[in-house]
């Protein structure tokens, strides 16, 4: 069953451009790996989602070496509105999601 | 505005008391689910419904319910909970099964206190 680790939290400062990385060691052939942004008092969002390499859209990149074992978000050019809670998730074909605990990032001016 | 919404977003109630969170989803999704978030913990999976059948029930407490009426709604009955049982409910749709990690549209939460 994976488990997902991620870091607590993360300090950065507008314009730059923020890594988190999270480790799932057991992760299964059929697992994908999904990324989540929560706000205070507002569900979690989705961002991004991957199964190997690189995967991009207009928000984020998210890498992933070849042995899967670990993943990470990649947030160019932050604003101050990215401070919020980031979690990781891996997706199990046995309706298992296992999410991260999230880690806190705030952006500093 | 993700087009899931729950009510209530607050409640505090005693151990005895019999309440029900409700979730409805606008999107014409398959599935739905709910979650419980505690402080710096990940989030739960408690129930996971497809097509209004229960596909997902991760050692969940009787005292929590599930009730799925149809595909756009969803309940949660609780009953006699206890303090510990405090904390963020979260429902969530999406269109598939939830294989894979289909991506999730999550309501805003209710916010349970139970005294």
């Amino acid at each position: 069953l994976a488990k997902t680790t991620q870091p607590i939290s993360m300090d950065s400062y507008e314009g730059q451009e923020v890594n988190i990385t999270c480790s799932h060691n057991n992760i299964a052939t059929n697992d994908y790996i999904t990324w989540y942004q929560q706000f205070p008092s507002q569900g979690p969002r989705f961002i991004i989602q991957g199964y190997k390499t690189k995967v991009t859209n207009e928000v984020a990149s998210l890498f992933i070496p070849a042995d899967r074992k670990s993943s990470t978000l990649s947030l160019p050019r932050v604003s101050l509105s990215d401070t919020a809670v980031y979690y990781c998730l891996v997706g199990n074909s046995n309706y298992q999601l296992i999410w991260g605990a999230g880690t806190k990032l705030i952006i500093k001016p | 505005e993700t087009g899931v919404t729950q009510t209530p977003r607050h409640l505090v109630m005693g151990m005895t008391n019999k309440k029900s969170l409700k979730c409805e989803q606008h999107l014409g999704h398959n599935a739905m689910y709910w979650y419980k978030q505690s402080a710096k913990k990940p989030l739960e999976l408690m129930f996971v419904y497809n097509f209004k059948e229960q596909t997902e029930n991760n050692s969940v407490p009787s005292r929590f319910s599930p009730e799925c009426p149809n595909s756009s709604h969803l309940f949660l009955h609780l009953h006699t909970l206890q303090p510990e049982d405090s904390a963020l409910y979260l429902c969530a749709s999406s269109q598939g099964t939830g294989l894979f990690g289909d991506e999730q549209f999550f309501g805003p939460g209710t916010r349970l206190t139970v005294l």
